[in-house]
């Protein structure tokens, strides 16, 4: 069964650095994989969405990047803000189903 | 592009009565939903798959009295909390495959937050 973990589940970093958030998933036989943003209390935010056959996925100051033969993504956030402060969650989807990661919590500090 | 729609976003509902929450696919048609529950602090976990027109199936664990699951249309999924208690406070969240894309795309509902007082 394909299991995804997520490192650090926590973490707190000043304004304005940039930080890499990682998840890793046992079986490397997987659709795509992809990122997604919870705040406190709403739903998911889809961030980036990584096909198989893809590398990497950019949206603004976030890059996602893919290893399918290691089982690893990255999601690299530039420049980080307050705002960003979150749980960010990894996805992969094999199958009909997607298996999640237990999350980064992150807090931006001003 | 594909829209899941899930209502309600929020719902407060005491001990011992039963909820309903809607998964609807806006503008494509599901022929798999899925739904996914979220206590605080843990991964999202699968609850149940369900097909359009047939019985839904459940994860290990998950009581199917309890969360009583109608994919009547392919367009339509419910989710009923029936008999519900303080410890299935969570956030539940739906979401629905697209049989027509390509790249097996699945996509998410925004969620429901289910308090039990």
């Amino acid at each position: 069964k394909q299991e995804v973990t997520q490192i650090p589940a926590a973490l707190s970093v000043p304004e304005g650095e940039n930080l890499v958030l990682n998840c890793s998933f046992t079986d490397s036989a997987i659709y795509n994989l992809q990122w997604f943003r919870q705040d406190p209390g709403k739903g998911l935010t889809s961030l980036l969405l990584i096909q198989s056959s893809q590398r990497e996925q950019t949206s603004g100051r976030l890059n996602a990047s893919l290893d399918k033969s290691s089982g690893r993504s990255t999601l690299y956030i530039a420049a980080s803000q307050p705002g960003d402060s979150a749980t960010y969650l990894c996805a992969v989807s094999a199958g009909n189903q997607f298996y999640f990661g237990t999350g980064t919590s992150l807090t931006v500090i001003p | 592009g594909a829209v899941v729609s899930q209502h309600p976003s929020w719902v407060i509902c005491k001990s011992g009565t039963s909820v309903k929450i809607e998964c609807r696919s806006l503008d494509f048609q599901a022929t798999t939903m899925f739904w996914y529950r979220q206590f605080p602090k843990q991964s999202l976990m699968l609850m149940a798959t369900s097909n359009e027109g047939s019985k839904a199936t459940y994860e290990q664990g998950v009581e199917k009295d309890k969360f009583l699951i109608n994919h009547a249309s392919l367009t339509l999924s419910t989710l009923t909390v029936t008999s519900a208690h303080p410890e299935d406070s969570s956030f539940y969240i739906c979401s629905a495959w697209d049989s027509l894309l390509s790249g097996n795309t699945i996509y998410f509902g925004e969620g429901s937050w289910l308090t039990v007082v």
